[in-house]
């Protein structure tokens, strides 16, 4: 149970593309799912934080504009990397907590391996 | 101010040889502390929850505790297939429970 799954796995583009990276919750409804960044080596980076139906919460220093994201329903959220340029490249990884509780975990998906040319 | 630390940074076993991973954190009320294990190229994946102070919770090798300031991943006679990255993770005290996450151990085991 608790499966999260996250596409694409991989995604290489030009300079100036917008790229959507799609996360879903398989098997239970997410009630709040996070989108991080993780660097070589490094941990895991939040960029911003969303409940079902309204409008995410980013983190101080991510751009609102670069990167949309869309939580339209409890099982899907998206994250859209707009006019992408090369230091955008990195791996973006999602998660998804079902319920409330403080000590739901987070379930992440396999992550998205963006590279940018 | 609410951190978390892991230790050591990297750890090299042989095969069979036991070890402890460390996680510190300082937070005001801890609301449970969570176990995540990271393959290269891919996305945490969910080990454990501990709750309170003394709880101890086992999966196969690896068998977690937590004190009042810190978590112990425990890891019995571990095999190359345990090599990972090990992460802890605390919950912030706000509305979506956002996480803390430390820097995480690599963990190495060789055959």
């Amino acid at each position: 149970g608790a499966v999260v799954s996250q596409h694409p796995s991989w995604v290489i583009c030009k300079s100036g593309t917008s790229v959507k990276i799609e996360c879903r919750s398989l098997d239970f409804q997410a009630t709040t799912m996070f989108w991080y960044r993780q660097f070589p080596k490094q941990s895991l980076m939040l960029m911003a934080t969303s409940n079902e139906g309204s409008k995410a919460t980013y983190e101080q220093g991510v751009e609102k504009d670069k990167f949309l994201i869309n939580h339209a329903s409890l099982t899907l959220s998206t994250l859209t990397v707009t006019s992408a340029h090369p230091e955008d490249s990195s791996f973006y990884i999602c998660s998804a907590r079902g319920g409330q509780a403080i000590n739901q975990p987070q379930h992440f998906g396999d992550g998205t391996r963006l590279s940018i040319l | 101010e609410d951190q978390v630390t892991q230790s050591p940074e990297a750890l090299r076993l042989q095969e069979g040889e036991s070890s402890s991973l460390n996680c510190s954190y300082t937070v005001s009320g801890l609301r449970g502390l969570f176990w995540y294990r990271q393959d290269p190229g891919k996305g945490p994946e969910f080990l454990f929850t501990l709750y309170s102070a003394g709880e101890e919770k086992e999966k196969e090798r690896l068998k977690a505790t937590l004190t009042k300031k810190e978590s112990f991943l425990h890891i019995t006679a571990p095999k190359p297939e345990d090599s990972a990255t090990y992460l802890c993770a605390v919950p912030r005290h706000s509305g979506t429970y956002k996480y803390i996450f430390g820097t995480g151990t690599r963990l190495k085991v060789l055959a």
